[in-house]
This record gives structure tokens, sequence and C-alpha cells, in this order.
């Protein structure tokens, strides 16, 4: 079976700062991951993806992820957070690395304060 | 620029109830999906198509019905709506690869009373 866990309910930051969000999978094998954003009230909106290359992906508005197979995480990160940034953020993977839906984690509720 | 849209926005339905809840995409995208998102949860897999006329069950089926009429349509079918139901409801759509970016819809919010 697979799975995503993301261990973090909540964070919050000032602007300005870094932020990081963890991701922890469990899969057979090298998995389809993705990050996914949540506006309010909004549907979601892909951040960026990965499957093979350079563990370090870039993403759109400024966000990166670094993929470690040893530790089965996935990890998102941006350097200087803008109160726009404030948002649910999931981590999924592909459905037995197929079009066939996706796994998603529970989510992490990030708040981003003046 | 990709489009999924759903309707209703919103539906407030009572117990044993029929509700279908309706989706379209201008994507050209032979794979849609169904999920439901409770408050606080992550999205489950309910339904896919990748055909039209055909349906696959995904990690949580049960209570639901999926209906694929044409490459664009796509709707999914609670028969005998129940209170466990309610929660909000996204429709994606995506391209035949695993790596396929998934187009969602805005979500349509279903209370079951």
């Amino acid at each position: 079976a697979q799975s995503v866990t993301q261990p973090d309910a909540r964070v919050t930051v000032s602007e300005g700062a870094s932020l990081q969000l963890r991701c922890k999978y469990s899969y057979s094998a090298t998995p389809y991951l993705f990050w996914y954003v949540q506006y309010p009230r909004q549907g979601l909106q892909l951040l960026l993806k990965y499957y093979s290359g350079d563990p370090v992906v870039q993403g759109v508005n400024s966000f990166e992820a670094e993929f470690s197979k040893s530790n089965s995480s996935f990890h998102l990160q941006k350097a200087s957070v803008h109160w726009s940034d404030s948002a649910v953020y999931f981590c999924a993977l592909s459905r037995n690395n197929y079009a066939q839906g996706l796994t998603f984690g529970l989510g992490t509720r990030v708040s981003v304060f003046p | 620029e990709a489009a999924v849209t759903q309707s209703p926005r919103s539906k407030v339905a009572v117990t044993g109830g029929k509700v279908t809840l309706s989706c379209h995409q201008t994507n050209n995208h032979d794979y849609m999906y169904w999920y439901r998102q409770d408050t606080g949860h992550g999205l489950r897999l309910i339904h896919y198509s990748y055909v039209a006329d055909s349906t696959e069950k995904g990690d949580i089926p049960d209570g639901y019905k999926a209906s694929r009429p044409s490459q664009e349509n796509f709707s999914l079918i609670l028969e005998l709506a129940s209170l466990s139901q309610t929660a909000v409801y996204f429709c994606a759509s995506s391209e035949d690869r695993g790596l396929a970016e998934q187009f969602f819809g805005p979500g349509t919010r279903l209370t079951v009373l």
C-alpha cells in the first residue's frame, strides 16, 4: 500500500522568513511525487512535481522541493515567504505510478504573518 | 487555458435523497477523477475514468456511483445520501501519464441534513 504523511498540520511563519514543509511517503518503487497548493475556497493548483533526475526540483512562485530516496521524503521549501503564500499545501503521489489518481497527505496549513 | 467546471457549487440534500454532482472539462483529457475532501483532511479518490462509458473504483467508492457519458463530462451520483457524505467534492482531469498534472475544478460543497 502507498501512503503520504505530512507531520505538521499547521505552520506559522513571519513574512520574509524561510519555510519548509515536510512530506514522507511510502511506496515500493520510486514514486511520482507532487506538491499542490489550495487557496481558500479554491481547487488545488500544482506547485511542482518529480520523478527522476536532479533531486532538487524548482516550481512556481519560487518554491522548490528536495527528493530523498534514502529518507523517503519530498520536502517543500521557500526561501522567503509572502503573506499571499498563506494556504494549505498538499503532498501527493501518483497511485501505482500511473494516471489512476493521486494519494494525498492530510495537508499543512501555512499562515504567514506580517 | 485548461478548465474544469463543476455544478452545483453548493448543495444541501436530505438524508436518503439522490444527489448528482456534475463535472465538465475542456482540456481534451482522457482521465477524469472525483475526490472528496473532509474538513481538515486531504483529498481521497472516489472514482476515476479513462474513457467514455467506463469508470473505475478509487480508494473510497462505497456509497457512490460515477458516470462518464462523454470525454468532457463526468458525474458523481449519491443514490441514497447520508450524513457521512457531507464534504467538499473535487473533480479533476489529466493526460494519460503518471506524472501528468491534474487540473482541479473549484469544488462542490455538499451538506447532507
